[in-house]
């Protein structure tokens, strides 16, 4: 089926570590998306693609890091710098700049 | 940046009731959607409309881009559409970005 598959769906991270959280879509989409949601909150932007070997900044990039080497995958790693990492993550994309947006089922990142 | 605003903030139904939830932006936007997350945080997006009117089943939304508002219209709710309602908003000249609202709370009781 196509779709965006995150995983994992849950991660615990210890103090000082980093961690990558996987985002592969298979709807043949240009633009990928991280967003990052707390609790009764709405969806921040944290990085986003819109072509292979290219990603900017989204409104909370502090903290994170991505790549995307490939058309079909967007990896995000929350660094150790990120001091506030608890969070539900989700990874979406898009056909273009404006496009319709899909979104994976979300990762749960909790600190040990 | 810009501001979205959703109201009210939480609605409780009884099942069967229709609603309207608001969604209202201090700039102008070419991209407005608008989504449902269940209780298992799956986000599905409802309608694609930076402007005029749509319908899906039970559901419509219309945005008037001129005044910066959209509206998503439920009728003869049920228990399976409660979950949160976001509006999502993408700025002039922001290469592609969403920015989102906070979120209605919808609670449809049977």
């Amino acid at each position: 089926d196509g779709g965006i598959t995150q995983s994992p769906k849950y991660l615990f991270r210890k103090e000082g570590q980093n961690v990558t959280l996987s985002c592969e879509q298979n709807l043949n989409h240009d633009a990928m998306y991280w967003y990052r949601q707390d609790p009764g909150q709405g969806l921040r932007l944290i990085y986003y693609s819109q072509i292979v070997n290219d990603f900017q900044k989204g409104d909370i990039a502090e903290g994170y890091s991505v790549s995307r080497e490939k058309k079909e995958s967007f990896p995000l790693t929350v660094t150790s710098a990120q001091k506030n990492p608890t969070a539900f993550y989700l990874c979406a994309s898009s056909r273009g700049r404006e496009g319709k947006l899909f979104f994976g089922s979300g990762t749960q990142l909790s600190v040990l | 940046g810009i501001q979205v605003e959703q109201s009210p903030p939480d609605l409780i139904l009884q099942e069967g009731a229709n609603s309207t939830l608001r969604c209202n932006f201090s700039d102008s936007v070419n991209n407005l959607q608008w989504f449902h997350q269940n209780p298992w945080g799956q986000l599905i997006n409802l309608f694609y409309i930076p402007s005029g009117t749509k319908q899906n089943g039970r559901l419509s939304a219309t945005t008037v881009a001129t005044e910066r508002y959209s509206l998503l219209y439920i009728s003869s709710s049920q228990t399976t559409d409660s979950g949160v309602y976001f509006c999502a908003v993408g700025p002039l000249n922001q290469g592609g970005k969403l920015i989102f609202g906070q979120g209605t709370e919808l609670s449809v009781k049977p």
